[in-house]
């Protein structure tokens, strides 16, 4: 069974800090990894991913892939308080499927 | 250009009753899917369809149907609605070659 997990599910941190958040995945045929935001409605996306080793960086955002050990990392360097939200990685498997993880909670007080 | 398109946004149903969530999309794309999502548990895939006329189901089917008339439209039926159903479900849409585009949700509550 396809399956990511998320770390933490929860995370507070002050402004200006930065922050990792960590995508572990077991699935067959994978395609790629993509990570969303999500504030008070619809996903918004962030990144994809197809391969290792390759950042991806907008802003202060970038992520990276490890085809090898299964993972995927997205780091917020100099936090804002409107980086507050819940962040999603989500894995596509075949015919374009999408398998969630379960969130990161991520708060940041001024 | 709409993008993906859900109504309604909110809705409240009884127990038993029947409704359908419409979704549709003015983007050509091939791929579309629903999901519900649930506190702490991200997003659970109901159905997804790779094209007109074809369905498949995904992780938690159980008390939905749906079908896939045209490309750009893709509505999922509650056959009678269930409080285990209260959840936000959106709809998604892909071309195949970059991420999905979500919908703005729908709010569904079942008493």
């Amino acid at each position: 069974e396809d399956k990511v997990v998320q770390s933490p599910l929860s995370l507070v941190v002050h402004e200006g800090d930065t922050v990792t958040l960590n995508c572990s995945y077991e699935v067959t045929n994978f395609r790629s990894l993509l990570w969303y935001k999500q504030e008070k409605k619809a996903p918004t996306f962030l990144f994809m991913l197809t391969s290792s080793g390759i950042e991806k960086k907008s802003g202060r955002l970038s992520s990276i892939l490890d085809k090898k050990e299964l993972f995927s990392i997205l780091n917020i360097t100099a936090t804002q308080t409107g980086d507050s939200a819940i962040y999603l990685c989500a894995v596509s498997g075949g015919a374009q499927k999408l398998v969630f993880g379960q969130g990161t909670r991520l708060t940041i007080n001024p | 250009n709409a993008g993906v398109t859900q109504t309604p946004k909110f809705q409240v149903l009884k127990t038993g009753q029947s409704m359908t969530l419409q979704c549709a999309q003015d983007m050509n794309h091939e791929y579309m899917s629903w999901y519900r999502q649930d506190p702490g548990m991200g997003l659970r895939l109901i159905h997804y369809s790779v094209g007109a006329g074809i369905t498949d189901q995904g992780e938690v089917p159980n008390g939905y149907n749906v079908s896939r008339s045209t490309t750009e439209d893709f509505p999922l039926r509650l056959l009678s609605a269930a409080p285990s159903q209260t959840s936000v479900y959106f709809c998604a849409s892909t071309r195949g070659d970059y991420g999905y585009t979500f919908g703005s949700g729908t709010r569904l509550t079942v008493v």
